[in-house]
């Protein structure tokens, strides 16, 4: 067990719905970040939070958005979904910002759109 | 940008055979290098690192070996178990600035038969 929590763990949903994925740090993490994981495309950066401020952007679509909230969980939100956005979805957290840092990882949130 | 490319799998050995996984990077900074393993259902958990050039980084009998000349980070176990049957991710953190983002390789998947 990591100590980083997901939810929900699945999620299937129809396409153009939107969907809130949520993301409880390590006790003490304060950087969080947002990953998915697919066939076609592998494990990818999607973006970056410390303490509550954005801090990177990766490959992540206009449709996606996420927040950190001042308890430092945060939310990954997809709207207009397409087939394409079906995925793992992970959150990983850290101490600090630095890329020396190990991340932990949850457990993912399996999206699948229909 | 940075890229990281692995060799392809899938990896299939006998219990006790001696196990390489090769990986290579491009980066344009001093990036730290990890190996994630994931096993079946699960998320990812760090395995080793390495955060600067001949560092060798060791977990479990796995061992990696930070090559800066030959830009490589290759994974090695000497007698591999049944137990560590998973995908192996090759990974390094953003060396273009202060975020702790880590880029992944495609995965190779190890599959050990007793």
């Amino acid at each position: 067990d990591s100590g980083v929590t997901q939810t929900p763990k699945h999620l299937i949903t129809a396409t153009g719905q939107r969907v809130t994925l949520r993301c409880s740090p390590r006790s003490g993490d304060l950087s969080v970040y947002w990953y998915q994981q697919s066939l076609d495309q592998g494990l990818q950066f999607l973006i970056q939070y410390y303490n509550g401020e954005e801090r990177a952007k990766g490959n992540i679509l206009e449709r996606f958005s996420a927040q950190q909230f001042p308890d430092l969980h945060s939310e990954l939100n997809l709207s207009s979904l397409e087939l394409g956005d079906s995925a793992l979805y992970f959150c990983a957290s850290s101490v600090e910002t630095s890329g020396r840092n190990e991340q932990f990882f949850g457990p993912g949130t399996r999206l699948t759109v229909l | 940008g940075d890229s990281v490319t692995q060799m392809e799998g899938p990896v299939t050995l006998s219990e006790e055979a001696f196990l390489t996984i090769n990986c290579t990077y491009t980066a344009t900074g001093y990036p730290s290098l990890f190996w994630y393993v994931q096993y079946p259902g699960e998320g990812l958990q760090l395995l080793l690192k390495a955060t600067k050039a001949d560092d060798k980084g060791s977990n479990k009998g796995f061992e990696a070996t930070y090559r800066k000349e030959t830009t490589s980070f290759h994974l090695e176990k000497g007698s591999v178990q049944v137990s560590d049957s998973a995908v192996y991710f090759c990974a390094l953190s953003d060396s273009s600035g202060n975020t702790g983002k880590l880029i992944f390789g495609q995965g190779t998947t190890l599959q050990v038969k007793p």
